[in-house]
Order: C-alpha cells, then sequence, then structure tokens
C-alpha cells in the first residue's frame, strides 16, 4: 500500500524557516516524480513544487520561487521542502503528492495527509 | 486569477447527473485530472487521462474534454459524492509548472 506520511509543519514567525518532510512507503520511491500541494484554510489547492525522480529537474510555483527549496533523498524515501522567509500568506496545510504517468497523461496519484503550517507572530 | 476556470458551485438532486467543467487554454495541450476532497480530507484522485479512474473510484464517475474544457460527470449522484472538486493540469510548454483550478463545491440535495 502507498504510503505518503508528512511532518514538520508547526508555527512559526513571519520571516522564519520551515522544513517539511514527506516519508514514502510501499512503491519504489526513486522512480517517481513527486510534488508539494498546499491549501490556506477555507481556500483551494496551490500546486508549490516539483522535483523529478532524480532530483535533478525541480519547479517551483511563482508564490514561492526563491524562498522555498524542494530536495528529495532516494536513499531514504524521503521528500523535503525548505521553507524560507515565511509569510503569513504561506499558512496552509502543505500536502505531497506523487505523481504517475498514464493514458498520456501525469497526475497525482497518492497524497499524504498533510501538516499544518501557520505564520504568526 | 486561476489559470483554470471552475464554476464556485454547482448542486445536483440525488441520483441525477452532474457535470463539473474546468476551462483552460493548457487543456487543448493536456488532459486534466479530477480530484475529490471531503471536509477534513486529503484530495483523492477520481479522473485522469482521456478517462480513466483509478481502483475503488465508482463508474459514476466519468470524464472528458472538447477544445479547452475538460469536464467531470456524475450519472446518478450519490448523498457521498457532495465534495469539492478539482481539476489540474500542468503548462502547455510540457514543464512540470502545474495548476489547479479554483475548485467546485458538488451540493447533492
Amino acid at each position: 500500500e502507498v504510503q505518503l506520511v508528512e511532518s514538520g509543519g508547526g508555527l512559526v514567525q513571519p520571516g522564519g524557516s520551515l522544513r517539511l518532510s514527506c516519508a514514502a512507503s510501499g512503491f519504489t520511491f526513486s522512480s517517481y516524480e513527486m510534488n508539494w500541494v498546499r491549501q490556506a484554510p477555507g481556500k483551494g489547492l496551490e500546486w508549490v513544487s516539483f522535483i523529478s525522480s532524480s532530483g535533478n529537474t525541480i519547479y517551483y510555483g511563482d508564490s514561492v520561487k526563491g524562498r522555498f527549496t524542494i530536495s528529495r533523498d532516494n536513499a531514504k524515501n524521503s521528500v523535503h521542502l525548505h521553507m524560507n522567509s515565511l509569510r503569513a500568506e504561506d499558512t496552509a496545510i502543505y500536502y505531497c503528492a506523487r505523481q504517475a504517468y498514464g493514458d498520456y497523461a501525469y497526475y497525482f496519484d497518492n497524497w499524504g495527509q498533510g501538516t499544518l503550517v501557520t505564520v504568526s507572530s | 486569477s486561476s489559470e483554470l476556470t471552475q464554476d464556485p458551485a454547482v448542486s445536483v438532486a440525488l441520483g441525477q447527473t452532474v457535470r463539473i467543467t474546468c476551462q483552460g487554454d493548457r487543456l487543448r495541450s493536456y488532459y486534466g485530472s479530477w480530484y475529490q476532497q471531503k471536509p477534513g480530507q486529503a484530495p483523492v484522485l477520481v479522473i485522469y487521462g482521456k478517462n480513466n479512474r483509478p481502483s475503488g473510484i465508482p463508474d459514476r464517475f466519468s470524464g472528458s474534454r472538447s477544445g479547452n474544457t475538460a469536464s467531470l460527470t456524475i450519472t446518478g449522484a450519490q448523498a457521498e459524492d457532495e465534495a469539492d472538486y478539482y481539476c489540474n493540469s500542468r503548462d502547455s510548454s510540457g514543464n512540470h509548472l502545474w495548476v489547479f483550478g479554483g475548485g467546485t463545491k458538488l451540493t447533492v440535495l
């Protein structure tokens, strides 16, 4: 069974930093691309970042570019999101999502339960 | 504003058919995928590609695409289908730059 378990969320002051982790199990982690997606309270889903299976290709959403860094450790089956210069508007539940491919389409086929990040003084 | 446009809310009578749409230029190049999210839960993939359902998703869920519009159809909506539904697609340039639609809240009456 595929499992994605996020951790590392919490309360942080504006301007602070936080490191989120997503532990993967139940599949060959090194074969899959991974993403982070967030959801502010009462709002919709917002894509945050993508990392290829090897870690060599990375993309970020405009709202986090230059502040967040995605990385992965295929030996430890984990993906991380380093968040710097945090702002109140970064307050959200952060989900990691596995990216899959089939029928000429990419999609997010498995999601973790999320970890809550609150940016407040 | 989101590059994928969804109606904020849609309602359907129990047992009837409802279509939820998602519009955006990137859908001309790539199929969208659809996610169901119930309160307090993580999103769940319901449709991907041309019209594929992951294991465990009822066959009353189906997908289609015409031009720049992707559609999720629920044929015979059930009370448990009441949820938020999101479409997403990646950038038309081929990069893995993703965007989600704003979401549609489905109410089953």
